[in-house]
């Protein structure tokens, strides 16, 4: 089975801070995605990767970068956090091919005081 | 660019009752459909998926989707629940050129009842 590991399940940031968020997959996946769920908006794209060092902005890249060093790690880094960042975040890879199913990690929980 | 339309945020049903939850996409393109299912505290996991050929899929739980083009939908149903089946479920879209770059919708939580 695929796993994708997120390093943390809850997170609790005072605002300001540099805030990183990492995540990891088995699978030799080339693509990595970073989502934000938050409720009645359903699952908005910040970031994606096609392969190590690449990067894409998605819907939502405001307040966020990434970095991807490595292929199987994906990190999400909120430079200076802010309360409106407080959100379930969601990394996910998948194999190259429109066609391939995401595989997602459990979540981390931000919550910016 | 695509996008998703969910219509119902929640649905209530008793179990053993059908349900259908509905999925509306916009695209002037071919697409990809996926449908994706949230279990609580839990990350999401593929229900099934519309590539091309029939459009009628099904997934190993019961559940089905239909693709219709005309009407550019590809609704969820399931004729008899369990309770097991409450949590709440994705609809997402790629283009078929465009790599796996989902775009979601805003989710419908059914939540199942005795």
């Amino acid at each position: 089975d695929v796993k994708v590991t997120q390093s943390s399940r809850y997170l609790v940031k005072r605002t300001g801070e540099k805030v990183f968020l990492e995540c990891v997959q088995d699978m030799d996946h080339e693509n990595m995605f970073w989502y934000r769920q938050d409720p009645g908006l359903g699952l908005r794209l910040i970031y994606f990767s096609y392969d190590v060092k690449m990067k894409e902005k998605g819907d939502i890249p405001e307040g966020y970068s990434v970095s991807r060093e490595k292929k199987e790690r994906f990190s999400l880094i909120l430079e200076s956090a802010s309360t409106n960042q407080t959100s379930m975040y969601l990394c996910a890879s998948s194999p190259t091919g429109g066609w391939s199913p995401l595989h997602f990690g459990n979540g981390t929980r931000l919550t910016v005081t | 660019a695509q996008s998703v339309t969910q219509l119902d945020s929640q649905v209530p049903v008793f179990e053993e009752a059908p349900v259908e939850l509905r999925c509306n996409y916009s695209s002037s393109v071919s697409v990809y459909l996926f449908w994706y299912v949230q279990y609580p505290n839990q990350g999401l996991q593929l229900l099934l998926k519309y590539l091309s050929g029939s459009t009628l899929v099904e997934s190993i739980n019961g559940f089905e989707a239909e693709f219709n083009k005309s009407q550019t939908s590809f609704h969820l149903r399931k004729p008899s629940v369990h309770i097991s089946d409450t949590a709440e479920y994705f609809c997402a879209v790629t283009l078929t050129g465009g790599g796996n770059k989902l775009t979601f919708g805003t989710g419908t939580q059914l939540k199942v009842e005795l």
